[in-house]
C-alpha cells in the first residue's frame, strides 16, 4: 500500500541555518504531497502542497518540490528560526484509492536554538 | 472563519471503560475525517464521512470503535470497551469536499487509557 518514509528527528539546529528534512513516498497511483506542521500545544497545520510532478510548494520560506523521478519531496529552508521549532509531517493524498484521507510519515521534530 | 472544534481537549479513563469524543467540521465542509495519532507517530486514518455517509473506515477496530455523523455536520466517535494500547491523540479533520487536499485539522483529544 501508500507509504511515506520521512528522517527521523530530532533535527537541532542554530538559527540562521539551512533545513532540510528528506520525505520519500511509495503510491500506486498520482498522489498529492503535503507537508503538515506541528507547533507545541497546536493542531496540525498545512505547511506547503503539491499536487503534481515538478510542482514547487512554497509556505512562510519552506519550499518543496514534487520529485516523480525519485518519489521524493524533500522539505528545505534556507535559514530557520525559532519560530520554526515543530514537528514537521510528510504525508500524501492518492486520488486513486476510494477515499482521500491523508496518510502521514512518522514526523520529524526540529529544534532551532538561538 | 471558526475551525474545527473538538471536545473534550484531555480524558482519562480506565481500561474496559467507554468513551466519546466530539468534532464539529468547519461550516459547509461535507468530507470528515477522524485520525488516530500514537505518540511518535503519525496520524492514521480510522474513518472518513462524506456527508453522513462513510466512504472509508477499513482501518477501524469495528470490534471496539464506532463513529457516526448523523445530519452530515457534526461527528461523534465512541470507544467501547477501551484497551491500554487506544491511548493516542484522536483527531479530527474536515475538508470542503472529497476531492479537495486542503483537510483542516481540529486540536485533537488526548486519550490516556489506564
Amino acid at each position: 500500500g501508500d507509504s511515506v518514509t520521512q528522517m527521523e528527528g530530532p533535527v537541532t539546529l542554530s538559527e540562521e541555518a539551512f533545513l532540510t528534512i528528506n520525505c520519500t513516498y511509495t503510491a500506486t497511483g498520482y498522489p498529492s504531497l503535503f507537508w503538515y506542521v506541528q507547533y507545541p500545544g497546536e493542531g496540525l497545520q498545512l505547511l506547503l502542497k503539491a499536487t503534481k510532478a515538478d510542482d514547487k510548494g512554497s509556505n512562510k520560506g519552506f519550499e518543496a518540490t514534487y520529485r516523480k523521478e525519485t518519489t521524493s519531496f524533500h522539505l528545505e529552508k534556507g535559514s530557520v528560526q525559532v519560530s520554526d521549532s515543530a514537528v514537521y509531517f510528510c504525508a500524501l493524498s492518492d486520488s486513486n484509492q476510494a477515499g482521500t484521507a491523508l496518510i502521514f510519515g512518522k514526523g520529524t521534530t526540529l529544534s532551532v536554538s538561538s | 472563519e471558526a475551525g474545527v472544534a473538538q471536545s473534550p481537549r484531555y480524558k482519562i479513563i480506565e481500561k474496559r471503560q467507554s468513551v466519546a469524543f466530539w468534532c464539529n467540521p468547519i461550516s459547509g465542509h461535507a468530507t470528515l475525517y477522524w485520525y488516530q495519532q500514537i505518540l511518535g507517530q503519525g496520524p492514521k486514518l480510522l474513518i472518513q464521512f462524506q456527508n453522513n455517509g462513510v466512504v472509508d473506515d477499513s482501518q477501524l477496530p469495528k470490534d471496539r470503535f464506532s463513529a457516526e455523523r448523523l445530519k452530515g455536520v457534526d461527528s461523534t466517535l465512541k470507544i467501547q470497551p477501551a484497551k491500554l494500547e487506544d491511548s493516542a491523540v484522536y483527531l479530527c479533520a474536515s475538508s470542503l469536499e472529497q476531492l479537495t487536499d486542503t483537510q483542516y485539522f481540529g486540536p485533537g483529544t488526548r486519550l490516556t487509557v489506564l
